[in-house]
């Protein structure tokens, strides 16, 4: 069964800083590679996602993620935080099941923007 | 486009009392996926819907959770009886087709507490 793996479940950078959020997976097939943010009491919001086209993927708001095969990576980044950008983040890796799939998704990673 | 609908957004019970949650998803959008989601963790799929036909139910607790999707459109998610371990947020999402690399759409989520 695949996994996703999330380095820090809490991330702090101050407003104008680069964001970095660490997603790794393990998987024996190339995967289909999500990131979904998740604002205070709403559910959860597409940012990009990767599908086996350019491995540089952009997304929404500023975000970008970067497909490294052979780190089994999918980390997620910005340049310069708004405070905004405050959220909680999950990477997410879709999972064959049969004639299905699924999306199996990490713990989360909160980020904090400070002024 | 409307987005994915649910309610209620909150409810409280106590333990041992039965409750239901309700989703309309995007129109058009043949699977329909309930998620139980714990503070402090990422979802978990408790059963995926296609069209009106169950997919995937392996991590709903039968002896207690149910869910039906008559027609293929609509859905409810009963909890019946309660424990105080189902405190959590219910999430509904809905993709056009169920595909790997389809993009999953969330409803904003039933905030529940078990006392």
């Amino acid at each position: 069964a695949q996994s996703v793996t999330q380095l820090g479940s809490h991330v702090s950078v101050s407003e104008g800083a680069l964001v970095l959020l660490r997603c790794n997976y393990s998987s024996s097939v190339p995967p289909y590679l999500f990131w979904y943010v998740q604002y205070p009491n709403q559910g959860l919001q597409l940012l990009l996602k990767y599908t086996s086209a350019a491995t540089l993927v952009k997304g929404i708001n500023g975000f970008e993620a970067e497909f490294k095969k052979s780190e089994t990576s999918f980390h997620l980044t910005k340049p310069s935080a708004h405070m905004s950008d405050a959220a909680e983040y999950f990477c997410a890796v879709s999972e064959e099941a049969g004639n299905n799939r699924k999306l199996i998704w990490g713990l989360g990673t909160s980020l904090a923007v400070n002024p | 486009e409307a987005g994915v609908a649910q309610s209620p957004r909150y409810k409280i019970i106590e333990k041992r009392q039965s409750v239901a949650f309700w989703c309309n998803p995007i129109s058009g959008h043949a699977t329909l996926y309930w998620y139980q989601q714990i503070l402090g963790q990422g979802p978990k799929l408790l059963i995926q819907f296609q069209n009106n036909g169950v997919v995937d139910d392996s991590q709903l607790p039968k002896d207690r959770f149910s869910a039906e999707r008559l027609k293929g459109v609509d859905s409810t998610l009963k909890i019946q009886p309660a424990k105080l371990e189902d405190s959590a947020v219910y999430l509904c999402a809905s993709s056009q087709q169920g595909r790997g690399q389809e993009t999953q759409y969330f409803g904003p989520g039933t905030r529940l507490l078990v006392l």
